[in-house]
């Protein structure tokens, strides 16, 4: 079965601070991982995907992120958070087997920097 | 948002009354998607279509219905069948079945 974990709904971090929103998951073969962001009433935002190559997976607006695949792990990073960064982040993964056709999303993990 | 339209943002409905939701892209993109977003239940898949003329239901289809008469479009009818509609619908695009998937602005539905 596949799956993604976001632990925690609500992260707070002071303007300025390096900000991380974490993400694992669980799927058959090999994953693609994508990071999405969502300001209030508005649609999903592509920020980010890992499909293979550098594990280190450069996006929009000065994001990061890491897949770590001993670990199931795909962390969004930003070395300093602004106030505009604030937001919710949704994590999602599909299986690269052929015929997976969904994509998961996780419950997604409320941004908030605080000025 | 770019490329994909959603239509209206807001709905409002009778309870027992069918709807329909309009998506359009002009991405050129093959494969259309429809979601449902909960609060903090994330977005659950209802219908996905890979080419023109053909469909498949997601994780949640019981009391919807789509379409996919154009590469353009791909409305979703919200049925009287569907148990709890007030939710907020994303549609999405995407180039091809397993590339990232891009999201029109959603349209906000409650059913009274």
């Amino acid at each position: 079965a596949q799956s993604v974990a976001q632990p925690e709904d609500q992260v707070n971090v002071a303007e300025g601070n390096p900000l991380t929103v974490k993400c694992t998951y669980s799927v058959s073969g090999n994953p693609y991982l994508f990071w999405y962001v969502q300001y209030p009433n508005r649609g999903l935002q592509f920020l980010l995907k890992y499909i293979t190559g550098d594990n280190l997976v450069k996006g929009s607006y000065g994001f990061e992120a890491e897949f770590n695949k001993s670990q199931t792990s795909f962390h969004l990073k930003k070395p300093s958070a602004l106030v505009s960064d604030s937001a919710l982040y949704f994590c999602a993964v599909r299986s690269g087997q052929t015929g997976a056709n969904n994509l998961f999303f996780g419950t997604g993990t409320r941004l908030t920097v605080i000025p | 948002d770019g490329g994909i339209t959603q239509s209206p943002k807001y709905l409002f409905r009778k309870e027992g009354q069918n709807v329909t939701l309009s998506c359009e892209q002009n991405l050129n993109h093959d494969a259309m998607y429809w979601y449902r977003q909960d609060p903090g239940q994330g977005l659950r898949l209802i219908y996905y279509s890979q080419i023109v003329n053909d469909f498949q239901k997601g994780d949640i289809a019981e009391g919807y219905s789509v379409s996919r008469e154009k590469k353009e479009s791909f409305p979703l009818t919200v049925t009287s069948a569907q148990k709890n509609p007030t939710a907020f619908y994303l549609c999405a695009s995407s180039l091809r079945q397993l590339t990232e998937q891009y999201f029109g602005p959603g349209t906000r539905l409650t059913v009274t």
